[in-house]
């Protein structure tokens, strides 16, 4: 069964960028699928972020567009995420999902890492 | 893209039945059958417990249930469980080919 697992800095300072990788094991990043990430500030909801499918097709949220880039290396199976000019309020967990866009659901998830933005 | 508008709360004892709202717009929820809906007890990652409005994935139990009536969809719990305490949060696919996520709603079991 896929499995999905976040990695990245804990810590970034402000103004700067997030980066984030989320490896696939156990499918390929280039079936029939597309691959998203969520974000879920510390007691708050979640907040989609944005999708790529394996061809680098991008969708993403119109308030987060001008900051976000997510690509992905299908020789390594996984995609990535940055976030640029980054503030406290970017300070969140940070899923990624596999997203199946036909049916508009998100499962599985990886557990989540959280990303702290401080100086 | 405002989010889905879930209640904050909710609560019922053992055994009874709860309902989850989440109203959105045509342009989210009133258009598209892509809604769905994920439990998240404290620390987790988040579930997938019902798509496309009313299907369960496998493994999920037959007390959840889902249904539609023009832009808001329902959660219901029937016959609640301890386990079911948890934060559940909807989501749809939009007309601008993004997706929504609601506020989210505590379950609180007495």
């Amino acid at each position: 069964q896929v499995q999905l697992q976040e990695s990245g800095p804990g810590l970034v300072k402000p103004s700067g960028t997030l980066s984030l990788t989320c490896a696939v094991s156990g499918g390929s990043i280039s079936s029939s699928n597309w691959w998203s990430w969520v974000r879920q500030p510390p007691g708050k909801g979640l907040e989609w972020i944005g999708e790529i499918y394996h061809s680098g097709s991008t969708n993403y949220n119109p308030s987060l567009k001008s900051r976000v880039t997510i690509s992905v290396d299908k020789s390594k199976n996984q995609f990535s995420l940055k976030l640029s000019s980054v503030t406290a309020a970017d300070t969140a967990v940070y899923y990624c999902a596999r997203d199946r866009r036909a049916a508009g659901w998100f499962d599985p998830w990886g557990q989540g890492t959280l990303v702290t933005v401080s100086s | 893209q405002s989010a889905l508008t879930q209640p904050p709360s909710v609560s019922g004892s053992p055994g009874q039945s709860v309902t989850i709202s989440c109203t959105g717009t045509s342009s989210d929820v009133g258009s598209y059958n892509r809604v769905s809906w994920y439990q998240q007890p404290p620390g987790t990652a988040p579930k997938l417990m019902i798509y496309e409005v009313s299907n369960r994935p496998s493994g999920v139990p037959d007390r959840f249930s889902g249904s539609k009536s023009g832009n808001t969809a329902s959660l219901t719990i029937s016959g609640l469980q301890a386990e079911d305490e948890a934060d559940y949060y909807c989501s749809s696919y939009t007309s601008s080919s993004t997706y929504v996520f609601g506020t989210g709603t505590k379950v609180t079991v007495l």
